[in-house]
């Protein structure tokens, strides 16, 4: 058990909706990481966060965005859903944005559009 | 533009015996790596890191080398089990990514005994 829980574990939605992923960081880590893993792109990072704020941002399209809240818990939220979204959706988490630390990943979110 | 890459999908190794798994990588940023093992319907779990300042890192069975020159690591599994049998990935990052990392394709290591 890595301490990072996502919720929910499997969403299945239709072509133009828009949900919303969870992340809880492990205990006193202040970094959070959402990656996508699809079958023909590999773990593609998408976006940071640390301590609320947005730190850094990789691959990910404007109708994905994200947020950090003051118990940092992140959400990233999907809209106007496309069958190409469909993928697992890893959050992760470290103590600091610094490097030379480990990421630690929690379950995933298994995205299907239908 | 893969940065990094694992040019092996699978591996298949003997129960007791060594997994070696490699990993090449063109960013000459980057200067941490890592190592990761996931199972199905799992997140990775981190097994190992290496900064680029050392050449080799030890963790019980596991074990790390980087070649910077070749821009090249890899991970040993000594003794090899049957629990070993996951998909590997691995990562790196950089001082100037913010800790972000970019994953190799992963390598599936199948430990028959």
């Amino acid at each position: 058990d890595s301490g990072v829980t996502q919720t929910p574990k499997h969403l299945i939605t239709a072509t133009g909706q828009r949900v919303t992923l969870r992340c809880s960081p492990r205990s006193g880590d202040l970094s959070v990481y959402w990656y996508q893993q699809s079958l023909d792109q590999g773990l593609q990072f998408l976006i940071q966060y640390y301590n609320g704020e947005e730190r850094a941002k990789g691959n990910i399209l404007e109708r994905f965005s994200a947020q950090q809240f003051p118990d940092l818990h992140s959400e990233l939220n999907l809209s106007s859903l496309e069958l190409g979204d469909s993928a697992l959706y890893f959050c992760a988490s470290s103590a600091t944005p610094i490097g030379n630390q480990p990421q630690h990943f929690g379950d995933g979110t298994r995205l299907s559009i239908l | 533009d893969q940065q990094v890459k694992q040019n092996s999908p699978s591996l298949s190794v003997q129960e007791g015996r060594i997994s070696i798994l490699n990993c090449d990588y063109t960013n000459s940023m980057f200067d941490y790596f890592l190592w990761y093992k996931k199972y199905p319907a799992e997140g990775p779990t981190f097994l190992i890191s290496i900064s680029s300042i050392k050449d080799k890192n030890e963790d019980g069975r596991f074990t790390v080398f980087l070649n910077k020159s070749a821009k090249h690591l890899s991970l040993h599994i000594v003794p090899s089990q049957p629990g070993d049998s996951a998909v590997y990935f691995c990562a790196a990052t950089g001082r100037n990514a913010g800790n972000m990392l970019t994953f190799g394709g992963g390598t599936r290591l199948m430990v028959k005994p």
